[in-house]
Formats: structure tokens, C-alpha cells, sequence
């Protein structure tokens, strides 16, 4: 099972929005909507902020969303702020005998 | 409060063993099933094994099949990882995390990561 595929980075200023792109296979991101995000800041564990694709869970605020399309599933960030700055990952459900599959992480910077 | 907290952790020689530890707390720990995801350092997550609430169904990536042995004991609300023939590819931080199971696919709570260091 392959990794999905995200950009290595993006950058935003304060108060706009960013999206992060997140591919899989028709065998992970493409035939489930179980794809989660998490949010990993420097020296800390990783923080669930998106669930089956578009859930947040509760305390996680509503400026972070996530959506899909085809293989393609995305986490959009509005309202840029310092604090969002970190690394951010994609995982999907991917089926029985290898369940889960990460990406392999995007670096935000918040200009 | 749901805590993950995990230990054993170290340094080892290439070929050696060392077994991981994971206590939780704050919920009922014999209701979820449970993984170990590992992060090198520098690099991203990699999901390495999963063990359902009951042990019944336990499941390995490719890259630790055959060396690695995840297990739980719902009594002790523990989950351990013994790690065996190590390479210095699997050297990592080690996060155990909690996934509702069922139709459910996240991992909704981590640990704090235990580091194990594999080299001469």
C-alpha cells in the first residue's frame, strides 16, 4: 500500500484560507469516506481535527473543513492564524488487510 | 479524561528486542481497538499495527510482518508492541492511539510517543 500523496507545503497569510491536497487510489481514498486529518505541531503528538471526511470533532474549530472528490480528498483552512501553523496529515481506511494509509504530511506556514 | 501513555521505549542494538508499552486510562480501554503508529524522526506517520477490542482480528504493515507482535491485556487496560529482529529502519518515535473500531476509521486520542532508537 502506497502512501497518499500531499504537497510538502503551503503558506498563507493571516486570515485567508488554505487548502491541502491529500490523493489516494480508488483502493483507499477513492472507495471509502474514512479519511481523517490530523494537526502535529513540532515535539507533540498528532491531534485529530477532520473524521469520515468532513466531521469535526468536538473543540476543533469550524474554521478547519474537509471534503472529497474521486481519489482526491482536501482540508481547508480558513481564517488563517498564527497557531495553525504545523504539520498537517491525511489518512485513509484502506480495507481489511492493510487498514490505514498516510499521507506524507504537509509542512503550513502562516506568513 | 482519556490518556494514553506510553513506555519502554530505548536504545538497541540492530537484531535485538525491545517491548513497548501503552497504559490507558479514562475509558473503557476493552471497548476500542488500538494501534501503534510510528513516526522517524523528521518523516511522517506510519501506521504499524492494530488490534481489535477483543484481539480477535490483528492486523500488521508490510514493513514489520513476521518481526513485530501487537497484544492487549483489557484487564490492565494495557497494549503492548513486541518489537523483535530490529533494524535501524525502525527507529521512530512509537504513538499508540485509539480508534472507535466498528464502522468508525480514525484515531481520535494519541500518546505522547515513546522513542526507540535501533543502531551500534
Amino acid at each position: 500500500q502506497s502512501a497518499l500523496t500531499q504537497p510538502a507545503s503551503v503558506s498563507g497569510s493571516p486570515g485567508q484560507s488554505i487548502t491541502i491536497s491529500c490523493t489516494g487510489t480508488s483502493s483507499d481514498v477513492g472507495s471509502y469516506n474514512l479519511v481523517s486529518w490530523y494537526q502535529q505541531h513540532p515535539g507533540k503528538a498528532p491531534k485529530l481535527m477532520i473524521y469520515e471526511g468532513s466531521k469535526r470533532p468536538s473543540g476543533v474549530s469550524n474554521r478547519f473543513s474537509g471534503s472529497k472528490s474521486g481519489n482526491t480528498a482536501s482540508l481547508t483552512i480558513s481564517g488563517l492564524q498564527a497557531e495553525d501553523e504545523a504539520d498537517y496529515y491525511c489518512c485513509s481506511y484502506a480495507g481489511s488487510s492493510t487498514p490505514w494509509v498516510f499521507g506524507g504530511g504537509t509542512k503550513l506556514t502562516v506568513l | 479524561e482519556v490518556q494514553l501513555v506510553e513506555s519502554g521505549g530505548g536504545l538497541v542494538k540492530p537484531g535485538g528486542s525491545l517491548r513497548l508499552s501503552c497504559a490507558a486510562s479514562g475509558f473503557t480501554f476493552s471497548s476500542y481497538s488500538m494501534n501503534w503508529v510510528r513516526q522517524a524522526p523528521g518523516k511522517g506517520l506510519e501506521w504499524v499495527s492494530s488490534i481489535s477490542s477483543s484481539s480477535s482480528y490483528i492486523y500488521y504493515a508490510d514493513s514489520v510482518k513476521g518481526r513485530f507482535t501487537i497484544s492487549r491485556d483489557n484487564a490492565k487496560n494495557s497494549l503492548y508492541l513486541q518489537m523483535n529482529s530490529l533494524r535501524a529502519e525502525d527507529t521512530a518515535v512509537y504513538y499508540c492511539a485509539r480508534d472507535p473500531g466498528g464502522a468508525a476509521r480514525f484515531f481520535d486520542y494519541w500518546g505522547q510517543g515513546t522513542l526507540v532508537t535501533v543502531s551500534s
